[in-house]
């Protein structure tokens, strides 16, 4: 079965805590990207990585960071730099050319107390 | 600055009739419009495209129009099914990056 998967699908930490979300996919796309979506907002982007071992920052990468060490895995790191952390996280795939559909996972609804 | 602008937050339909979702967009350079329609606390789906140098793309029950001298862009499902109750995402693509700008959504409700 090809796809997204990101684990876990509900997560909590504390206040002040590092905190990494996995997203694998089996796709063989080179695009990954990682949204975060907050109520009545729309998908913003964090991070995205068109190759292996390289990565762009996206409107709202403050507080997070990447790593893209093979084709099929971008965790994202949420640091204790990022002020409001709780949100709803998706990370999706795609390949480049064409029209750019992006496949996206089940998402993380990350919890920060 | 918002982009792309979906400026229903949401949109109450009776089951049967059409559904249209509206969708305006400042940014002349995208060259590509997406649909995502997601159901909460899952992932978007992608329903429908549709290049700029088009004006509709169907798809069975979806088809999209662009407007292009009103930057303007529209789904229309016909018929609506219950199960079409979600909320639909617009998003262009701005260039060769492939880099999507999403609207901020719109709920819809299809009563049976």
């Amino acid at each position: 079965d090809g796809g997204i998967t990101q684990s876990p699908k509900y997560l909590f930490r504390k206040e002040g805590q590092n905190v990494t979300l996995s997203c694998e996919q089996n796709l063989n796309h080179d695009a990954m990207y990682w949204y975060r979506q907050d109520p009545g907002q729309g998908l913003r982007l964090i991070y995205y990585s068109q190759i292996v071992n390289d990565f762009q920052k996206g409107d709202i990468a403050e507080g997070y960071s990447v790593s893209r060490e093979k084709k099929e895995s971008f965790p994202l790191t949420v640091t204790s730099a990022q002020k409001n952390p709780t949100a709803f996280y998706l990370c999706a795939s795609s390949i480049i050319g064409g029209s750019y559909e992006q496949y996206f996972g089940p998402g993380t609804r990350l919890t920060v107390t | 600055d918002q982009q792309v602008k979906q400026n229903s937050p949401s949109l109450s339909v009776q089951e049967g009739r059409i559904s249209i979702l509206n969708c305006d967009y400042t940014n002349s350079m995208f060259d590509y419009f997406l649909w995502y329609k997601k159901y909460p606390a899952e992932g978007p789906t992608f329903l429908i495209s549709i290049s700029s140098i088009k004006d509709k793309n169907e798809d069975g029950r979806f088809t999209v129009f662009l407007n292009k001298s009103a930057k303007h862009l529209s789904l229309h499902i016909v018929p609506s099914q219950p199960g079409d109750s979600a909320v639909y995402f617009c998003a262009g693509r701005a260039g060769s990056q492939g880099n999507l700008i999403f609207g901020k959504g719109t709920k819809l409700s299809v009563k049976p």
